[in-house]
């Protein structure tokens, strides 16, 4: 199985700001890669899928890239509705599998 | 729009079977890969089930092997979770979720369902 890594598991952040949140695979995932935002009491919305094709209607504020086994997501002037944890998944082979999830909080 | 909405969850002592189902509407059900994505208090999100279109084509998670089965019926745009043998550790929220162009990501989710195992 394919184990995702992902750090921070926090980071206090400011309105404003840019968050960076690294998920690493256990092995060669090339580009097979997503980022979901995750808010209490909703449903996960996927923000970045095959490492940096944005989803429509996601501001274009998040990024992605990276490929095999290093990625990153990227929050640029971080706004109010931000604040949620984040979590990547990697789509290379079952099963599929998540990171351990990011929590951005506010400073 | 598309819209995914489970039913089915509860309170279930362990041992014992629980069924989910998932309504989908606002999208070609038949032409799309399933998924089931559960999340268990104070954890993160777990892949649980795959089903692609035709429901020939079929992935679990080890953990569910031999007690959960992933089906469904596309002449009432339904997917369904049939789950035996359930453990405490299966307590969770579960989400069905739309497959992504075949890609195995997830673009649409349901609110989920909440399943407890307990005694």
């Amino acid at each position: 199985d394919i184990q995702m890594t992902q750090s921070p598991s926090s980071v206090s952040a400011s309105v404003g700001d840019r968050v960076t949140i690294t998920c690493r695979a256990s092995q060669d995932i090339t580009t097979w890669l997503a980022w979901y935002q995750h808010k209490p009491g909703k449903a996960p919305k996927v923000l970045i899928y095959a490492t940096s094709s944005l989803q429509t209607g996601v501001p274009s504020r998040f990024s992605g890239s990276g490929s095999g086994t290093h990625f990153t997501l990227t929050i640029n002037n971080l706004q109010p509705e931000d604040f949620a944890i984040y979590y990547c998944q990697q789509a290379n082979s079952f099963p599929l599998t998540f990171g351990g999830g990011t929590k951005v909080e506010m400073k | 729009q598309v819209k995914l909405v489970e039913s089915g969850g509860g309170v279930v002592q362990p041992g014992k079977s629980l069924r989910l189902s998932c309504a989908a509407s606002g999208f070609m059900f038949r032409i799309y890969g399933m998924h089931w994505v559960r999340q268990a208090p104070g954890k993160g999100l777990e892949w649980v089930a795959t089903v692609w279109s035709d429901g020939t084509n079929i992935h679990y998670v080890d953990s569910v092997k031999g007690r959960f089965t992933v089906s469904r019926d596309n002449s009432e745009n339904t997917l369904y979770l049939q789950m035996n043998s359930l453990r405490a550790e299966d307590t969770a929220v579960y989400y069905c979720a739309r497959d992504l162009d075949g890609g195995h990501y997830f673009d649409y989710w349901g609110r989920g369902a909440l399943v407890t195992v307990s005694s």
